[in-house]
């Protein structure tokens, strides 16, 4: 099975910050990466697929890069909806495992 | 619009069976691929399996063979998650995806949208 591990696993941030999680296969997946954004009591929402492309209607802050191994999700400027779970998957298997998960907290 | 609509929340007892739904709205259900995910509560996402209604074709994560079954009907557009006996432990939320796909720079891609709001199966004596 593929592991995938996110980093980090929770964040404190405010309003208008940049950041970036981190999600790394135990395995080469190319690009078969997809984003999640999960809020709470929601469900999940794609964000991004194929490790860099945005899902029609998520904001453009948003961006992914990556491949092989190692990939990104960049939030440009911390908008206050923002404030949520992040969770990457890889599509590369039929096991579609799901990292575990980022959760960004106000600082 | 394209949305999937599951059933709503369960209360069950240890051992009892359960079937929960997922209805597809707005696209043609025969020509994607739903899957099923978990949510514990207070935890991340597992992946459970996934299902091609039109020839119901199956594929299971590991750690879900055999512990629930993956079902559709595509002449009502559904697909369902059942158990033939549950445990306090199948306690989570579940939700249903559709699998859109396609290619990108040679490679033939897939992702989950849009997803189930979600059903919520209590397991509790």
């Amino acid at each position: 099975d593929i592991q995938m591990t996110q980093s980090p696993s929770s964040l404190s941030v405010s309003v208008g910050d940049r950041l970036t999680i981190t999600c790394r296969a135990s395995q080469n997946i190319n690009t078969y990466l997809n984003w999640y954004q999960q809020q709470s009591g929601k469900a999940p929402k794609l964000l991004i697929y194929a490790a860099s492309i945005l899902q029609s209607g998520v904001p453009s802050r948003f961006s992914g890069s990556g491949s092989g191994t190692e990939f990104t999700l960049t939030i440009s400027s911390l908008q206050p909806e923002d404030f949520a779970s992040y969770y990457c998957q890889e599509s590369y298997t039929t096991s579609y495992t799901f990292g575990q998960g980022t959760v960004l907290e106000i600082k | 619009e394209v949305q999937l609509v599951q059933s709503g929340a369960e209360v069950k007892k240890p051992g009892e069976s359960l079937k929960i739904s997922c209805k597809g709205y707005g696209f043609s259900f025969t020509e994607y691929w739903i899957g099923w995910a978990r949510q514990k509560p207070g935890k991340g996402l597992e992946w459970m399996g996934i299902i091609f209604p039109r020839d119901s074709d199956t594929r299971y994560s590991p750690s879900f063979q055999g512990q629930v079954i993956i079902s559709a009907d595509k002449s009502i557009s559904t697909a369902y998650l059942q158990w033939s006996s549950l445990k306090a432990s199948d306690t989570a939320m579940y939700y249903c995806a559709r699998r859109p796909s396609g290619w990108n720079n040679g490679y033939f891609v897939n992702w989950f949208d849009p997803w189930g709001q979600g059903t919520l199966v209590t397991v509790s004596s």
